[in-house]
């Protein structure tokens, strides 16, 4: 089984619905993130949490929410969902003093019409 | 800008000949990661390297770091056919709260 799961895997929505991708994990790590990334321009980091009560804002982070709703679990919602919010997204998780490596999921596709 | 550009953006090369790709970046690093993805799936880890070491190998793989001139390149020895896939080069910056920020990253082709 994987170890870093996102659901769903696609979503088509229309412009200014609330979607909310979902990101759960069992490798117990405390660290968790959230990317989008978009063609020719690598991963670019929306939110992440060093814990359950620890959430910060990453480098583009306006136009979206976050959740971690318990250690396994790191929510990101979309309020009012818009075209240029078109994009792959990706969870991600690491442990705190360990090796530095991130653990990624598969993806969401999020399409915005 | 990005911190991490990566150089090419695309490479093709015929199986069993060598990979090298290159990444530049702007500011004081604790390390560089390098990044592996398949068409449209999930990150996979390859290979770090510390501000303080120079080269590492990991199996086919062969990292540098200059910090000097800010760069850092991956070497595939022997490329396969599996190879295919889009690398990118992630720094953990200096008082950057272990965040990572990645490079705009290179396609490989490998073709048989």
């Amino acid at each position: 089984d994987a170890d870093v799961t996102q659901t769903p895997r696609n979503r088509i929505t229309k412009t200014g619905k609330r979607i909310m991708l979902e990101c759960s994990q069992t490798k117990g790590h405390d660290r968790m993130y959230w990317y989008r990334q978009d063609p020719g321009l690598g991963l670019r980091l929306i939110y992440y949490s060093f814990d359950v009560k620890d959430i910060n804002k990453g480098e583009i982070s306006d136009g979206y929410s976050v959740s971690r709703q318990a250690q396994a679990k790191f929510s990101l919602s979309l309020e009012s969902a818009i075209p240029n919010q078109t994009a792959l997204y990706f969870c991600a998780t690491r442990k705190s003093g360990g090796a530095d490596t991130q653990y990624f999921g598969p993806g969401t596709r999020l399409t915005v019409l | 800008s990005q911190q991490g550009e990566e150089d090419p953006q695309a490479l093709s090369i015929q199986e069993g000949e060598n990979a090298t790709m290159n990444c530049s970046y702007k500011t004081s690093i604790n390390n560089l990661q390098w990044y592996r993805q398949n068409s449209g799936r999930g990150l996979v880890h390859l290979i770090l390297i510390r501000s303080n070491e120079r080269e590492k190998h990991s199996g086919r793989l062969r990292v540098t770091l200059d910090t000097s001139k800010k760069s850092s390149s991956l070497l595939i020895t022997a490329s396969r056919a599996a190879d295919t896939a889009s690398y990118f080069c992630a720094t953990q910056l200096t008082g950057g709260g272990n965040k990572l920020t990645f490079g705009t990253g290179t396609q490989l082709k490998v073709e048989l």
